[in-house]
């Protein structure tokens, strides 16, 4: 089965520094993978979504990621951050229900971004 | 504008008590989802419907019930709320699967704090 993994539980950046946030798929075909990112008590926003393509993928908030096949990843980068970055980011894959006729996500563990002044 | 409306935002529940969460869309989707998170942890899918047909995950406790009467809402029923099932409950919601995958999307409500004492 498909699945993500999340290398680093936790991050801390300064501000205005630049930020990559690792994510690692397992599956054999090209796979769609997506980022979201989840703020302090909050539900889950997607940042930005990979299925084919050009390889590097832009996203609101000034993020983006790059799908590199020959590392198995699906990194998330922002040049920039700015303190409301702080929150948490998921690398998530869809995988299709074929007795279901739909699709369901399966997340990666998450990484903790911390911003300091 | 069209959203994911969870109610309430915090629920706290007595040990054994029933307890029933509450999601509605106006985006007018035929996927409804629910979604279990515990701290720190990624969300982990309960069960979902496509349309009036029930899909739970096999792991999912027998504690854990849902109905959907119609398009827009979504309940998610735990009969007998355990310490362990203190969490956020996210429901989600997507378009069905169509012949492109490109257009699937799940769309976060912000969620439901349950305490249990």
């Amino acid at each position: 089965a498909q699945s993500v993994t999340q290398p680093d539980i936790h991050i801390t950046v300064s501000e205005g520094a630049s930020l990559e946030l690792r994510c690692n798929y397992s599956y054999g075909a090209t796979p769609y993978l997506f980022w979201y990112v989840q703020s302090p008590g909050q539900g889950l926003q997607l940042l930005l979504k990979y299925f084919s393509g050009d390889t590097l993928v832009q996203g609101i908030k000034g993020f983006e990621a790059e799908f590199k096949r020959s590392q198995s990843s699906f990194n998330l980068r922002k040049p920039s951050v700015h303190w409301s970055d702080a929150a948490e980011y998921f690398c998530a894959v869809p995988y299709y229900i074929s007795n279901f006729g739909n699709e369901k996500l399966t997340f990666g563990t998450g990484t903790r971004l911390t911003i300091i002044p | 504008d069209a959203m994911v409306i969870q109610n309430p935002r915090y629920q706290v529940t007595q040990f054994g008590k029933p307890v029933t969460l509450s999601c509605s869309q106006t985006l007018n989707h035929n996927v409804m989802y629910w979604y279990q998170q515990k701290s720190s942890q990624a969300p982990k899918l309960l069960f979902h419907y496509y349309d009036k047909d029930f899909n739970n995950e096999a792991d999912t406790p027998d504690n854990f019930q849902s109905r959907r009467p119609n398009t827009s809402f979504c309940f998610l029923d735990i009969r007998s709320p355990g310490l362990g099932d203190a969490a956020m409950y996210l429901c989600a919601t997507s378009r069905e699967r169509l012949g492109d995958r490109r257009t699937y999307e799940q769309y976060f409500g912000p969620g439901t704090r349950l305490t249990v004492t």
